[in-house]
């Protein structure tokens, strides 16, 4: 089983659309979470942490449960620019592991 | 800052051949990762450093891989003898505050 674990995708919605994107994790003892973008032929870059409370950054939704092991992010009135590929990371220590990514195109 | 720095940017080299990929992290941070990157496999974990010391080395994929930091200020990930299946994106991180930054990744051809 993998570590960390997303569905793959792709999501392809049309502008305005609100999608969501799970992850599960099989380390309980993670301590941080994160999502990532990664565009198209780039290197991934932090979109925002995850917090137990549930975090909120304009039109992204990030929320965490710890008791059953998973992490989502929810993106309201997507935008094309939206586009790009979502992962999922979990963190213990030091030891940083990324989830396989989730591919989302919005469409005009 | 200039972020971290990866050389080269791209890489084609014929099977058997030594491949060196190199690497620069942000300065003061005391984590450094080496990634894959493909379609099929996703974003794997190669090795990573803690203050200069290799920390975790499991998902070295075998022993024609291997990695260095010699200082704080740059690490190399060698494959020798490199093999097509080696071919993929090859990303180098660091980590401050928190947050993980990638380099611009070395695309790595074996043919």
């Amino acid at each position: 089983r993998k570590e960390v674990e997303q569905d793959p995708g792709p999501f392809n919605v049309p502008e305005g659309a609100t999608v969501a994107f799970n992850c599960t994790y099989s380390n309980s003892a993670s301590q941080s979470f994160f999502w990532y973008r990664q565009d198209c032929r780039k290197e991934p870059k932090l979109l925002m942490s995850v917090y137990s409370s549930g975090n909120e950054d304009g039109r992204f939704t990030a929320q965490l449960n710890r008791a059953s092991q998973y992490i989502s992010l929810l993106i309201r009135d997507s935008k094309l620019s939206d586009s790009a590929t979502y992962l999922c990371v979990v963190q213990g220590g030091n030891d940083m592991r990324f989830g396989a990514g989730t591919r989302l195109t919005v469409k005009p | 800052d200039a972020g971290v720095i990866q050389s080269p940017r791209h890489e084609v080299t014929e099977m058997g051949q030594e491949v060196t990929l190199r690497c620069k992290p942000i300065s003061g941070h005391n984590s450094l990762f080496w990634y894959r990157q493909t379609m099929m496999r996703g974003l794997e974990l190669l090795i990573y450093f803690n203050n200069n010391v290799p920390i975790d080395d499991s998902g070295m994929p075998e022993d024609r891989f291997s990695a260095k930091m010699p200082n704080a200020s740059f690490s190399t990930l060698k494959i020798q003898p490199s093999e097509p299946r080696d071919s993929a994106v090859y990303f180098c991180a660091s980590t401050g505050a928190n947050e993980q930054f990638f380099g611009p990744g070395t695309r790595l051809t074996v043919l």
